[in-house]
């Protein structure tokens, strides 16, 4: 498995500003996941980074709204812009385990409230 | 589409007795993976188990059992002698197949499992 550090673990931000999230991993991977879960709800995979290329997205999500970088092999970033409270929610990074296919490694989360 | 059904909302349990998680999938693809994960309230996601579509047989880790069978779409979670550490979201994923992207994961809407004392 991998150790998957998030920053910040939470933070309260007022409506129309952004805020970005740090994951770092301790072993480089190829694969990057940011996921959104929502208040009691389930998560959702935001989209995937990949180092060296364009994030890909998922259907309802967009690069203007979460702008994701992905510098290196063990470090990414999810902004999220222009905040409204329908943005509060955790929002989780996790990567692809090295070895055993398609298992997925999560950090702690960032929990964020948008007043 | 894919798709995981996880139909009990919440579970409350009290200590030492056994407790099912359901889980039901959808999927149109041969090959995939079933995981389990845990997210007690600090959060994280915490990895239990993959299967893959190939392999049904029934798995035992320590307390912890999972049933798949492919007839039913079914791939549940049973805990023995339940504690109070047990207690957090349970969530059932899916990814997988060549018509999507393989490593989505497609999670159920989680079983929050409380166990009293």
């Amino acid at each position: 498995s991998a150790v998957i550090s998030q920053k910040p673990s939470r933070d309260i931000c007022q409506r129309g500003t952004s805020l970005t999230i740090q994951c770092q991993v301790d072993s480089q991977v190829t694969m990057m996941f940011w996921y959104r879960q929502q208040p009691g709800q389930s998560l959702t995979l935001i989209a995937t980074a990949n180092q060296g290329s364009e994030a890909t997205y998922e259907s309802g999500f967009v690069i203007d709204k979460f702008p994701i970088s992905r510098p290196n092999l063990t470090f990414s970033t999810l902004t999220v812009s222009n905040m409204s409270p329908e943005d509060s929610s955790i929002y989780l990074c996790s990567v692809r385990g090295q070895g055993a296919k398609n298992i997925q490694y999560f950090g702690a989360g960032t929990r964020l409230s948008v007043l | 589409a894919q798709k995981v059904t996880q139909a009990q909302t919440e579970i409350s349990v009290v200590e030492k007795e056994d407790v099912t998680l359901d889980c039901v999938y959808e999927t149109r693809d041969t090959t995939y993976y079933l995981f389990w994960y845990k997210q007690p309230p600090s959060g994280e996601l915490v990895f239990l188990i993959r299967r893959n579509s190939f392999d049904e047989q029934n798995e035992i880790s320590g307390r912890y059992s999972w049933n798949f069978q492919k007839s039913t779409s079914s791939f549940n979670f049973t805990i023995t002698a339940s504690q109070v550490v047990d207690s957090a979201v349970y969530f059932c994923a899916l990814s997988g197949g060549v018509s999507y992207n393989t490593d989505k994961l497609i999670f159920g809407t989680g079983t929050r499992l409380q166990v009293f004392p």
